[in-house]
């Protein structure tokens, strides 16, 4: 089945530690994301990359680091300057889109949730 | 900076009762509009979008939307409410021109009580 898959779907990390979260799609889409989603806050995007070896910082990247050097694969890092990074990860992926429209539709990961002890 | 507004952040309804989730987004040009949903435990997934042309819009599960420009609107309705519809939806936009990014609203609890 296609989809996409994250990894750990838990995760327990010790203030001042680096982790990353994996996300695997095997959709051949081009494009992909990172959200984070905060109880009331809604889901905000954090990177986003549309081709590889390629990414842009999303609303709140500060923080977080990106890489790219697989259409299949997009992790993120969470470092230690990610003030307060307890949350729920979302990662997504879609087709590449003309730019002229932005009409796009996401599909998401089942999520990882990081929780800083 | 472009944003959008979700009216209600938990709403109670009983079985059978029509449902009607505001969603109004702050951005004046073109722009795609989407309702997704997350179920308890499940993946976020589409309930339904629009990009052009027929501005009522059906989508899965009975729900519907209507696209109104000049109010900058994009409101969920569902005439008929059941418990499995219990759930978060997120309405979300993106403009034209962009690169796809969503902007998604704060979300909208919908409990179901059987």
């Amino acid at each position: 089945d296609g989809g996409i898959t994250q990894s750990p779907k838990y995760l327990f990390r010790k203030e001042g530690q680096n982790v990353t979260l994996s996300c695997e799609q095997n959709l051949n889409h081009d494009a992909m994301y990172w959200y984070r989603q905060d109880p009331g806050q809604g889901l905000r995007l954090i990177y986003y990359s549309q081709i590889v070896n390629d990414f842009q910082k999303g609303d709140i990247a500060e923080g977080y680091s990106v890489s790219r050097e697989k259409k299949e694969s997009f992790p993120l890092t969470v470092t230690s300057a990610q003030k307060n990074p307890t949350a729920f990860y979302l990662c997504a992926s879609s087709i590449r889109v003309p730019r002229r429209t932005g009409a796009n539709v996401l599909t998401f990961g089942a999520g990882s949730r990081l929780t800083v002890l | 900076a472009q944003s959008v507004s979700q009216h209600n952040h938990h709403v109670i309804l009983s079985e059978a009762a029509s449902l009607e989730l505001g969603c109004n987004y702050s951005y004046g040009g073109t722009v795609n509009l989407f309702w997704y949903v997350q179920y308890p435990g499940q993946h976020l997934q589409l309930l339904l979008k629009y990009f052009s042309g027929d501005p009522l819009v059906k989508g899965i599960k009975g729900f519907e939307a209507e696209f109104i420009k000049s109010i900058f609107s994009f409101n969920l309705r569902k005439p008929s409410v059941q418990w499995s519809d219990t759930a978060e939806y997120f309405c979300a936009v993106t403009k034209g021109g962009s690169q796809g990014n969503l902007i998604f609203g704060k979300g909208t609890k919908l409990s179901v009580k059987p």
